[in-house]
């Protein structure tokens, strides 16, 4: 059975602080495994990785896939509060479902 | 562009009573559709997905059901609500090729009182 795991489950840190979360997985025949903000309502899309130890980019964000060690970890740096909200990480097994296999998700707390 | 409508936002229900939770999308032909269910502060839980219109595969065994039937409408629904029904639900929408993100509507929050 397919399935992914996130660590922490939860986070509190103050603003300027650097965190790393955490994202597992088990599935078959992987295709991609995918980064998601969620602050009130819907996700907001965040990363898609595809590639083993390429790093993808987006202003204080950024995140890498291992696929032999199957994980994938999600940097902020210089954190503010408007990047409290739950990460979530998802991943897709190949075939034409498309379908998103997600974890439990980090929620995380910048205080000022 | 394409976009996802979902509604209502806010529903609170009975238990024991019917539900019927609509999503629609636009500027796309033949997305793969589907629902998710989050529990507060946590992850989504796949529950239903579509790659065609009547073509409907659940991920988990429950209390509801799901149609589809147009190319770009997904209905989520039940005959009877459960309390454990409760929740936030969220229809999504994803190029059937499925190389790019998934899109979400705004989701539903659902009370079963």
């Amino acid at each position: 059975e397919d399935k992914v795991v996130q660590s922490p489950l939860s986070l509190v840190v103050h603003e300027g602080d650097t965190v790393t979360l955490n994202c597992s997985y088990e599935v078959t025949n992987f295709r991609s495994l995918l980064w998601y903000k969620q602050e009130k309502k819907a996700p907001t899309f965040l990363f898609m990785l595809t590639s083993s130890g390429i790093e993808k980019k987006s202003g204080r964000l950024s995140s890498i896939l291992d696929k032999k060690e199957l994980f994938s970890i999600l940097n902020i740096t210089a954190t503010q509060t408007g990047d409290s909200a739950i990460y979530l990480c998802a991943v897709e097994s190949s075939g034409n479902t498309g379908k998103l296999i997600f974890g439990q998700g980090t929620t995380l707390q910048v205080k000022p | 562009s394409q976009t996802i409508h979902q509604w209502p936002a806010t529903l609170v229900q009975p238990v024991g009573s019917p539900l019927s939770l609509e999503c629609t999308v636009e500027g796309t032909s033949n997305p793969n559709l589907y629902w998710y269910r989050q529990a507060a502060g946590r992850g989504l839980q796949l529950l239903f997905y579509s790659v065609g219109i009547g073509q409907i595969s659940s991920e988990v065994p429950q209390n509801l059901s799901a149609s589809r039937p147009q190319d770009r409408q997904f209905i989520l629904s039940s005959k009877k609500l459960l309390l454990s029904d409760s929740g936030f639900y969220l229809c999504a929408w994803r190029v059937w090729t499925g190389d790019t993100e998934a899109f979400f509507g705004q989701g539903t929050r659902l009370t079963v009182v």
